[in-house]
């Protein structure tokens, strides 16, 4: 199994800023991805984040509002830019390991006011 | 894109209790997997299950792929199981994975 470690846990925003969260994997694992899950709704992929290239985003999300970097097989960062009260939501780090299994991040829970 | 249901959408249980959640999905899935959200908001893998049957303590499931369905059963069910249980399924034409909208699951003690 892996163990994923997110932070920050938890913050609150000002609007118009932008936030970092970064994830820490104890484990190489071959995929990493970012969900969103706003407040009483299910998981939405917001992007996969690659290795040393650029991120594959989904239908929704742009790179320009939510830049990912994985600069190598463990680590990744998601960041919220020029925030607004709709980006407030629990942001989760999973990672795909070689079992296909998946696992998560503690996640990361954004208000902005 | 791949479709996932589940249901019920919210369940009530008495503590002691037992319940099936089920999760329907709309093609060939590479993947199933269980998870449970802890009122904390922790998803944590129950299964991994993409055909067959698995037992763990008082949670068990079974995913029939050729009918494109999964259930999860709970037994004797506690209070510590509230909280919401997603179904989750990787899209065959990739390699992302897809979520239901969950079942909310609230034990009462």
């Amino acid at each position: 199994s892996a163990v994923i470690s997110q932070k920050p846990s938890r913050d609150i925003c000002q609007r118009g800023t932008s936030l970092t969260i970064q994830c820490q994997v104890d484990s190489q694992v071959t995929m990493m991805f970012w969900y969103r899950q706003q407040p009483g709704q299910s998981l939405t992929l917001i992007a996969t984040a690659n290795q040393g290239s650029e991120a594959t985003y989904e239908s929704g999300f742009v790179i320009d509002k939510f830049p990912i970097s994985r600069p190598n097989l463990t680590f990744s960062t998601l960041t919220v830019s020029n925030m607004s009260p709709e980006d407030s939501s629990i942001y989760l780090c999973s990672a795909q390991g070689f079992g296909n299994t998946i696992y998560f991040g503690e996640g990361s829970w954004l208000t902005v006011v | 894109g791949i479709q996932v249901e589940q249901s019920p959408p919210d369940l009530i249980l008495q503590e002691g209790a037992n319940s099936t959640l089920r999760c329907n999905f709309s093609d060939s899935v590479n993947n199933l997997q269980w998870f449970h959200q802890n009122p904390w908001g922790q998803l944590i893998n129950l299964f991994y299950i993409p055909s067959g049957t698995k037992q763990n303590g008082r949670l068990s499931a079974t995913t029939v792929a050729t009918e494109r369905y999964s259930l999860l059963y709970i037994s004797s069910s506690q209070t510590t199981d509230s909280g919401v249980y997603f179904c989750a399924v990787d899209d065959t034409g990739g390699f992302k994975t897809i979520f239901g909208a969950g079942t909310r699951l609230f034990v009462k003690a």
